[in-house]
């Protein structure tokens, strides 16, 4: 049940650009992207429903494929301050009750 | 508005040793819920509250571990007895009426030797 995410990690230069993918055997109802910092509590950045939406904002966006169950997470000329570990969290219907199940994470490591 | 306020930041204990973690959601948030964060990995959901209630503690492994929520707002979950295995982050989070976004505290940091 738990997403699969990759790459499990990458290292960019301050203005690359990079893809995070996320993937789930499971019909979805949404998907949910966090940032964690080491030693620091994970802080949300987006949630995409179910209907193939995009979001996004600044530099950072995602997108949501409900058919194939994906959610892929997009940067784009990458700053200093997105180095860390990206966790999607998807949400199914499980027994009749959302649950928010997070994948391995992915660390991004962006070097000057 | 404060965020999700967890205490204490570390514990190092011994095994077989209690232990008790305390969350304070965000102020009208009815949905709390502790994760467990194992090193590399992300959050596990060890159960999760509507107000008082536990709707969800299909995860939560009752032989030691337990939890309260007993006014709807604050909560404990507690280690009892500890395990080597038990090492690792304890993370609290709440939502609002929609549940969808969740805020997560910092996180309490067990060692158990």
């Amino acid at each position: 049940q738990q997403p699969v995410q990759s790459p499990q990690a990458v290292i960019l230069r301050e203005g690359e650009d990079a893809v995070i993918n996320c993937s789930s055997s499971k019909a979805l109802y949404s998907v949910h992207w966090y940032r964690q910092k080491h030693g620091e509590a994970p802080v949300f950045l987006m949630i995409l429903l179910k209907g193939g939406e995009q979001k996004g904002h600044d530099k950072i966006s995602a997108s949501f494929n409900e058919k194939k169950q994906q959610s892929s997470l997009y940067l784009t000329a990458s700053q200093l301050s997105y180095s860390g570990t990206y966790f999607c969290g998807t949400v199914g219907r499980i027994q009749g009750a959302q649950k928010l199940v997070f994948g391995q994470g992915t660390r991004l490591t962006i070097n000057p | 508005e404060a965020g999700v306020v967890q205490s204490p930041r570390y514990k190092i204990i011994e095994k077989k040793q209690p232990v008790a973690f305390w969350c304070n959601p965000i102020s009208g948030h009815n949905t709390l819920y502790w994760y467990r964060q194992n090193l590399g990995q992300g959050p596990e959901l060890l159960i999760r509250y509507e107000n008082e209630e536990a709707v969800d503690d299909s995860q939560l492994p009752k032989d030691r571990f337990s939890a309260e929520r007993l006014k709807g707002v604050d909560s404990t979950l507690k280690i009892q007895p500890a395990e080597l295995g038990d090492s690792a982050v304890y993370l609290c989070a709440s939502s609002g009426r929609n549940q969808e976004t969740q805020y997560f505290g910092p996180g309490t940091r067990l060692l158990v030797l």
